[in-house]
């Protein structure tokens, strides 16, 4: 099976502060690539995606880096605030259907 | 309004029972699945069905079945509930572009107590 996993389960920063959430996967085949936001009670909600043909995508504070080499993901959240408090996963897809595999998770906790 | 939406929000039943749970999604998305996730908040995928069709169907015991009347909706029945099968069960759709992988999107999750 795919294997997904995530460098710290929790991560605590001060409001303002950068985050930077990391993520790891095993299958060098593994070309499209999702960060998910989870909020207590809900489901988990799409934020950013990239695919293999990228190092960089950026969106609105949030940006991910792709490296393949050493088939690492993160999400960099800049200035971040009490409201980005979720967990958040990475999943991938190694492009045989639309079947993602999840990370573990990691929790971030912004302090005020 | 909701994208993805799921029935009921929390369900509570003993050991034995079999129970449904429902989901509908109003996006047009051709592809809908369901996730368990457990208290460790891993999520797994359990089922994908394409336009009525299951395509995949991980490791789920076969007392997990689901069903799919129309390409929006896609329930999920369990027979005999075991204590093991307490976690949060969420249904997911995707549009489908042949040999190009799409977002999923979650519906509110359905959390589900055996006793």
């Amino acid at each position: 099976g795919e294997s997904v996993g995530l460098h710290l389960p929790t991560l605590s920063v001060q409001e303002g502060d950068n985050s930077i959430i990391n993520c790891a996967y095993s299958n060098s085949a593994s070309d499209y690539f999702i960060w998910y936001k989870q909020e207590s009670g809900k489901g988990p909600q799409f934020i950013i995606d990239i695919r293999s043909n990228m190092d960089k995508r950026q969106g609105q504070r949030v940006t991910v880096l792709l490296n393949k080499t050493v088939k690492h993901l993160s999400l960099q959240i800049a200035a971040t605030q009490p409201g980005d408090s979720a967990v958040y996963f990475c999943a991938e897809n190694t492009g045989t259907g639309n079947q993602f595999y999840f990370g573990t998770g990691t929790s971030l906790t912004v302090i005020p | 309004d909701t994208a993805v939406s799921q029935t009921p929000k929390y369900l509570v039943t003993q050991m034995g029972n079999d129970k449904s749970i429902k989901c509908e999604q109003n996006l047009g998305h051709d592809t809908m699945y369901w996730y368990k996730q457990d208290s460790k908040k891993f999520l797994k995928i359990m089922f994908s069905y394409n336009n009525k069709e299951l395509i995949i169907n991980e490791t789920v015991p076969n007392r997990f079945s689901p069903k799919s009347p129309d390409k929006a909706h896609l329930n999920l029945h369990i027979n005999s509930l075991e204590l093991g099968d307490s976690a949060v069960y969420f249904c997911a759709s995707s549009q489908d572009r042949r040999g190009v992988q799409e977002t999923q999107y979650f519906g509110p999750g359905t959390r589900l107590l055996v006793l």
